[in-house]
Formats: structure tokens, C-alpha cells, sequence
């Protein structure tokens, strides 16, 4: 089946200790984004690519970096990570970047900051 | 800002019970998005209305896109243990290229 699957499930790293998440989809999708979902609240966009184009939100922090090597893969890198970064992080796709697409989402990857 | 306010935020009852679930905004949106997220995974798409005044139904459950397009509703019939889960409600912004604003979401449970 085609999916989009996020890897590690679980991940656990040191504060201030750089960290990278992946994420990859058989959709051949042209639209991958990357959210971040805290406990009991909405996911928040923090970017999302279109083909190579890279859009960063507005309050998205520097600490946080993307990267997508080809169309099947994308890369979240936390350059130095917080306590407050602690949350699960969420890949999703879509066709093309219209409002009314579908997004398909991984099972993210919750992330822990010791 | 944008946002997207989402009512209840908990939501606890008997299996049978008919619930509504609302999603308000002072924005006007060019589509709106219903997600259903179990623990541990990610959200999956259960519809998605583009038109005010737009209805749709997927078995028991029913959705409303407002007249105005600012506001959604999520009815279910007779809820099932298996509609637990986190609701969310996802609104499209126009000429964003694909940016949804996602409500805080309702966590429902539905006792045997």
C-alpha cells in the first residue's frame, strides 16, 4: 500500500544534542509538510516543501531545519534541541498544494528531551 | 492570525448517544478538513467540504460547512465504542499553497 512512514517512532535525545528525523511516502506526492503536535493541541505547521521549493511559517524557530534530498524523502533536523521541543512530529503529504487536497499523514514520531 | 476554536474539547458518553462537535472562526476558509486521530498515530482524513451550505455524510456521521464558510459541524448517530479517538477540524487557506489551520481538537470516548 502506498503510505507515508516516519522513522523513528520513538526517539530520545540530551538537550542541546542535534537530532533528525525521517520521513518518506510512496505517494510520489509533490507537497510533503512537517508539523509539530504537543499534548493535547491543534498540529502546527512548522514547513512544508513543493517539489524543491522550501516555505518556512513565520514563527517556525531557527533551531529547526529541513531537508528533502528527493521527492520520496524529508528530513526534519533539530539543530539543538530544547526541553520545550519535546512533542510528536508529524510528516504529512498531498498532490499538489491546494487547500482542499487531502493531506496523508505518518504515524509521527514522538520525540523526548532528557 | 487565523484560528480555528474547537468545542468541546472533551467529549465522554454512552455508546447509542448523538453527539455535535463544533469548529468556529472568525475567518473564512476555502475548504474545511475533518481528521480522526487515534493514539499513536496519525490523523487520517474523514472528509472534506468546499462549499457553504455543504452537507456531507459518511455513514453516521454528518458534516456542515457554514453558510459564510467560518464554521463546521460534526454530528454522529448513535456512537459506536470504535468512534473514540481525537477529532480535529482543518480549515484551507486561500493562496497558501495547501495550508490547513487545525483546531485543538476533540477527544471523544464512548463507553460500552
Amino acid at each position: 500500500d502506498a503510505m507515508v512512514i516516519q522513522n523513528p517512532r520513538y526517539q530520545v535525545t540530551q538537550f542541546g544534542k542535534p537530532v533528525t528525523l525521517s520521513c518518506s511516502q510512496t505517494l510520489n506526492h509533490n507537497v510533503m509538510y512537517w508539523y509539530q503536535q504537543k499534548s493535547s493541541q491543534a498540529p502546527k505547521l512548522l514547513f512544508h516543501y513543493y517539489d524543491k521549493d522550501f516555505n518556512n511559517e513565520a514563527d517556525t524557530p531557527d533551531n529547526f531545519q529541513s531537508r528533502r534530498p528527493n521527492t520520496s524523502f524529508c528530513f526534519l533536523d533539530i539543530r539543538s534541541p530544547g526541553l520545550g521541543d519535546a512533542a510528536m512530529y508529524l510528516c504529512a503529504t498531498s498532490r499538489v498544494p491546494y487547500s482542499n487536497q487531502p493531506q496523508h499523514f505518518g504515524d509521527g514520531t514522538r520525540l523526548s528531551i532528557l | 492570525t487565523q484560528l480555528l476554536e474547537q468545542s468541546p474539547q472533551f467529549l465522554s458518553i454512552q455508546e447509542g448517544e448523538n453527539l455535535t462537535v463544533y469548529c468556529n472562526s472568525s475567518s473564512v476558509f476555502s475548504s474545511l478538513q475533518w481528521y480522526r486521530q487515534e493514539p499513536g498515530e496519525g490523523p487520517v482524513l474523514l472528509v472534506t467540504v468546499v462549499t457553504g451550505g455543504e452537507v456531507k455524510k459518511l455513514k453516521r456521521l454528518t458534516f456542515q460547512f457554514g453558510d459564510a464558510r467560518k464554521d463546521s459541524s460534526l454530528h454522529i448517530t448513535a456512537a459506536q465504542p470504535g468512534d473514540t479517538g481525537l477529532y480535529l477540524c482543518a480549515g484551507g487557506i486561500y493562496n497558501q499553497g495547501g495550508k490547513l489551520i487545525f483546531g485543538q481538537g476533540t477527544e471523544l470516548s464512548v463507553k460500552p
